[in-house]
């Protein structure tokens, strides 16, 4: 059975800290592993797509990287208004396109 | 480019009652998706729809239902609500069709309160 399991469940970090969000999982075979961010009462951001392992991307303060067996989201220098869940979901190679995602990670930056 | 639309943005209902959600896709987007959002729950799959077919479902009661559109157009039905249908109910919208590009972008969810 697909899993995602993300940690921490919450992350206080102070303005300029770095930090890293892990995002694990089991699928029977890898589509596609998903990072989004969703602020309060809003439908999730798209943010990244990793297909393999070894695959980094990155978008202004996130980088993502993907292995065999999880995801980490890097946040190098984040600000306030990086404040938000990251959700983590894993697509896999049935065809059909829908994701199973983990339960997210709170971050909220301390300015 | 138009992002995903959804209708309405805000419900109340009351328990047996039912209720038509609408979620308007990407323009050039077949493949739609809808997902339930609970605190309890997280973000669960409840079906896909592409080229007006359900082509996946998730774990839910048969009140949930849907249908699509010949021009992508969604729309999910929950009959016989109940207070735990409450939640925020996610749309979500992408190429489809074996298409190398993956990516499913969301629109801003319903938020369904059962009273």
């Amino acid at each position: 059975e697909d899993q995602v399991t993300q940690s921490p469940e919450a992350l206080r970090l102070q303005e300029g800290e770095s930090s890293s969000l892990n995002c694990s999982y089991t699928v029977s075979g890898l589509r596609g592993l998903f990072w989004y961010r969703q602020d309060p009462g809003k439908g999730p951001e798209f943010l990244f797509t990793l297909y393999s392992a070894g695959e980094e991307k990155e978008k202004e303060r996130l980088k993502a990287t993907l292995t065999k067996k999880e995801s980490f989201l890097h946040i190098t220098a984040p600000k306030p208004e990086d404040s938000a869940t990251y959700l983590c979901a894993v697509q896999a190679q049935t065809g059909a396109n829908n994701l199973f995602f983990g339960t997210g990670t709170r971050l909220t930056v301390i300015p | 480019k138009a992002g995903v639309t959804q209708t309405p943005r805000y419900l109340i209902k009351t328990r047996g009652q039912q209720v038509t959600l609408s979620c308007s896709p990407i323009s050039g987007h077949r493949s739609v998706s809808w997902y339930q959002q609970t605190p309890g729950q997280g973000l669960q799959f409840l079906f896909e729809y592409f080229s007006e077919t359900q082509r996946n479902k998730g774990n839910f009661p048969g009140r949930f239902s849907g249908r699509q559109f010949s021009n992508s157009r969604s729309e999910m039905n929950v009959s016989t609500l109940e207070l735990g249908d409450s939640a925020l109910y996610l749309c979500a919208s992408s190429p489809g069709g074996g298409a190398a590009n993956t990516e499913a972008f969301f629109g801003q969810g319903t938020r369904l309160t059962v009273v």
